[in-house]
């Protein structure tokens, strides 16, 4: 196991509404990553958080947002849900964002189901 | 932009064969990492390549990273049921502010 937990970790929600998914980071991590993974397809890097601050994004819209906590727990927030975010979503923390702290430790993810 | 492709997206191969995923960046990575992801399951890491040339084993895995940094290979020889699942590569850019994941390998293990 790697100490990261994701809750939910189903979810049904219509397209339009707004959902929160959560992510609590292995004890020591200060770097937490989210990913989008579609069926039969790799991870989409959405954005990273280090220490709190936003500290690099993939190609997501704005509707796409998060939060980092100060025990570094984090938040993926996305809004005007789409059929097309239905989804695996995947949080990762490692121990850092330099080399050698980088590794990526995933939970077991949330699916999404936008109807 | 940044695209990470690995060849190829199946393979299907019987109980001792060889296996092998190539995995190719648009752009030099700073240093290459490889997971695998059992179905059902979640990426777990099983190696990091630094160095241009690198080679790395793990008992029946040989990892490679290409000399211009831009290329890795993931070689298993014998292969087993238990090696069944999406292989994936992944890296960050040099600034370390994006994480690349590959399109995946999927192998199939046939007893």
């Amino acid at each position: 196991e790697t100490g990261v937990t994701q809750s939910p970790t189903h979810l049904i929600k219509t397209r339009g509404q707004q959902v929160t998914l959560r992510c609590s980071s292995q004890s020591g991590h200060n770097t937490v990553s989210w990913y989008q993974q579609a069926l039969g397809q790799g991870p989409q890097f959405i954005f990273q958080y280090y220490r709190e601050e936003e500290n690099g994004r993939g190609n997501f819209p704005p509707r796409f947002s998060g939060l980092q906590f100060p025990n570094y727990s984090s938040e993926l927030n996305v809004n005007a849900l789409e059929l097309d975010d239905s989804a695996l979503y995947l949080c990762a923390s490692s121990l850092g964002r330099g080399l050698g702290e980088n590794i990526q430790y995933f939970g077991a993810g949330t699916r999404l189901s936008v109807l | 932009g940044q695209q990470v492709m690995q060849i190829p997206q199946y393979q299907h191969v019987q109980e001792g064969e060889d296996f092998t995923t190539y995995c190719n960046s648009s752009t030099t990575l700073s240093n290459i990492q490889w997971y695998k992801q059992r179905p059902g399951g979640h990426p777990v890491f099983l190696i990091q390549l630094v160095k241009s040339g690198e080679v790395k084993k793990q008992k029946r895995l040989t990892f490679q990273f290409g000399e211009a940094k831009k290329n890795s290979s993931l070689h298993i020889t014998a292969t087993q049921t238990t090696d069944v699942g999406t292989y994936f590569c992944a890296g960050p850019l040099y600034n370390f502010n994006k994480f690349y994941f590959g399109s995946g390998t999927k192998l199939n293990v046939k007893p």
